[in-house]
């Protein structure tokens, strides 16, 4: 298993203002990808963070909004811009160490809150 | 487009058995995953099926049939901390898509 920390764990925000969400593993993995989960639902991928490039984003996901760096192998931000009370949602990175994405772990989510 | 139906919530007491449902419909395949989440934690994964049949884990055993893009998760002898989501996954080439998930109740 690979242990995965984010930071912070929560926060409050205004509605129009940048948050930045960390994630930070304790050895290096092959693949990076943050999630978003609202309240009761799904996991629905963001996009996946990619080492030294830009990420690849899902569909109705754009970079603009949720721009995502991925300095080194153990390491990536996330940034909600221009949030609004939509955005308000648990972020989760995961991680994946072996080649393949069945097998991902989860760090801990970020849930966040637009007033 | 792509789609993992699950049923949304299941009930069943200790010691029981239960099964939950998974049927697909995805680009691509290469793989059933079985991820757990207790509320306010994160997923955590159970299981996975490359090929046809069942994989068993202690008391939970996944199985899928590729032909019926369907597969379940059976859990067994069932334990109040058995409560939590559950979501199956599956996998193409370079991401996971997860079902809608069901909510397990074990009750007393």
């Amino acid at each position: 298993s690979a242990v995965i920390s984010q930071k912070p764990s929560r926060d409050i925000c205004q509605r129009g203002t940048s948050l930045t969400i960390q994630c930070q593993v304790d050895s290096q993995v092959t693949m990076m990808f943050w999630y978003r989960q609202q309240p009761g639902q799904s996991l629905t991928l963001i996009a996946t963070a990619n080492q030294g490039s830009e990420a690849t984003y899902e569909s109705g996901f754009v970079i603009d909004k949720f721009p995502i760096s991925r300095p080194n192998l153990t390491f990536s931000t996330l940034t909600v811009s221009n949030m609004s009370p939509e955005d308000s949602s648990i972020y989760l990175c995961s991680v994946v160490r072996l080649q393949g994405p069945d097998t991902q772990y989860f760090g801990p989510g970020t849930r966040l809150t637009v007033l | 487009g792509q789609s993992l139906e699950q049923p949304s919530e299941v009930t069943a007491v200790e010691g029981a058995i239960v099964q939950i449902n998974c049927t697909y419909q995805t680009s691509g395949f290469y793989g059933l995953s079985w991820y757990q989440q207790h509320d306010g934690g994160a997923p955590t994964f159970l299981s996975y099926n490359a090929l046809d049949g069942l994989e068993e884990t202690g008391r939970f055993s996944s199985f899928l049939s590729r032909s019926d893009s369907y597969g379940y998760l059976l859990l067994q002898e069932l334990q109040m901390k058995d409560s939590a989501s559950y979501f199956c996954a599956v996998g193409s080439t370079d991401k996971l898509i997860f079902g809608t998930g069901t909510r397990l109740q074990v009750f007393p």
